[in-house]
């Protein structure tokens, strides 16, 4: 069946370091990827998505690029602050009736 | 606009008894879907409702079950608590159709003792 792969971490990073988050997944078809980011004690929150082969995802400095040769979709963001800690999952939208498919998700702390 | 609005937040039941978790939709939105959200599993698919009709269902006993109402509303219902259960349990909406985005509540945090 469809399945997402993602590094669990935790990563810990400095402020301004570079970040990246590996997702890599299986599916059968041609599904939607995104990125959802959980700050403690909250639900999910879409961070960027992308439903095509090669389309960018971006928002609030992240961005991630639909590979369908690697089957990938990893998180980069040039400079993280301390407020980008939280746990991002990645996850995939099967072809029918929304059912959303999730990675283990990855927790990230940004130190000063 | 409004998000998706779950209620209650937060919730203690004993085992053994049943629990019935509500999840309002965005506005226009016809598809709710339900997840839970356990340490050592992850986020793990409930079901998905479309217009009143469960679509989708993902592999948890029959003790789970959910339901639509005409106005997009949603309730899931967990019946015979385990301890098993306590879990932060989240409701997603979409528009319904392959490839729209799913916006997620803040979900309800059920503890089973």
């Amino acid at each position: 069946g469809n399945s997402v792969t993602q590094m669990e971490g935790p990563v810990t990073l400095s402020e301004e370091a570079f970040l990246t988050i590996n997702c890599t997944y299986t599916a059968t078809g041609y599904p939607s990827l995104f990125w959802y980011v959980q700050y403690p004690g909250e639900g999910l929150q879409l961070l960027l998505k992308a439903t095509k082969a090669d389309d960018k995802g971006s928002n609030k400095g992240f961005e991630a690029t639909y590979r369908k040769e690697t089957t990938s979709f990893h998180l980069e963001k040039g400079s993280v602050q301390v407020s980008d800690s939280a746990v991002y999952f990645c996850a995939l939208s099967e072809t029918s009736y929304d059912k959303v498919i999730f990675g283990p998700g990855t927790s990230l702390s940004v130190i000063p | 606009k409004a998000g998706v609005t779950q209620t209650p937040r937060y919730l203690i039941k004993t085992r053994g008894q049943q629990v019935t978790l509500s999840c309002s939709p965005i506005s226009g939105h016809r598809s709710v879907s339900w997840y839970q959200q356990t340490p050592g599993q992850g986020l793990q698919f409930l079901f998905e409702y479309f217009s009143e009709t469960q679509r989708n269902k993902g592999n948890f006993p029959g003790r789970f079950s959910g339901r639509q109402f005409s106005n997009s509303r949603s309730e899931m219902n967990v019946s015979t608590l385990e301890l098993g259960d306590s879990a932060l349990y989240l409701c997603a909406s979409s528009l319904g159709s392959t490839g729209n985005t799913i916006y997620f509540g803040e979900g309800s945090w059920l503890t089973v003792v």
